[in-house]
């Protein structure tokens, strides 16, 4: 049990759907962040939310659509998908990033295994 | 910018032999390292992490790691692995607020 949770785990969706993914952290840490894992590829960081603001967006497609209404929960809004966007999605939390504290370690959730077809 | 090798991305290993697990990263600036293991339909899991002090850290399930600074490695060794350690592990490298991560390096373990 890391702390973060992810619903759903599995999720199979049309390219013309819409869904969003649900990441929530019971750590009390103040930043999450969305990754996205494809096979045979790196961890890709898609965004990052330091205090409910978003301080990071690394180019992502505007079909993804983060949302981060408190600290504890992050939403990632899905809408008119490609199947190449189809991989695991990792919710991850930390404490003290951008303030100088914490230990800088992020602690994962299981992720969204999400197949778009 | 800072950036993570690692050197292998598969080692296969015979139950109770030792393994090491490569990894160098770039970067100009003091860095924070971070080991991660992902078991198979699982997120990703903090094996240990260097913050600065002792080079050579403990981490969980009786892995241990060095930095090494003048050769810019992070290399993570087990002297002796189980079944159960076969997985997915990621070197990382934390710049404020942004983990950097390498490829992986799939351990696979055989009886």
């Amino acid at each position: 049990e890391t702390g973060v949770t992810q619903t759903p785990r599995h999720l199979v969706m049309g390219m013309t759907n819409k869904k969003s993914l649900k990441c929530e952290q019971h750590l009390g840490h103040n930043a999450m962040y969305w990754y996205k894992q494809s096979a045979k590829k790196p961890l890709e960081l898609m965004f990052v939310y330091s205090l409910e603001e978003r301080v990071e967006n690394n180019s992502v497609p505007s079909r993804f659509s983060p949302e981060c209404p408190n600290s504890s929960h992050l939403f990632l809004h899905l809408h008119t998908l490609q199947p190449e966007d189809s991989a695991l999605y990792l919710c991850a939390s930390s404490q003290g990033p951008l303030a100088g504290q914490g230990s800088y370690e992020q602690y994962f959730g299981p992720g969204t295994r999400l197949t778009v077809t | 910018a800072q950036s993570v090798t690692q050197l292998d991305s598969q080692v296969p290993v015979f139950e109770e032999a030792p393994v090491e697990l490569r990894c160098n990263y770039s970067s100009s600036v003091s860095v924070y390292l971070f080991w991660y293991v992902q078991y198979p339909n699982q997120g990703l899991q903090l094996l240990l992490k260097y913050l600065s002090g002792s080079t050579l850290v403990k981490g969980i399930n009786g892995f241990e790691a060095e930095f090494n600074k003048s050769q810019t490695s992070f290399h993570l060794r087990k002297p002796s692995v189980h079944i159960s350690d076969t997985a997915e592990y990621f070197c990382a490298v934390s710049k404020e607020p942004k983990l950097s991560f390498g490829a992986g390096t799939t351990v696979t373990v055989r009886a």
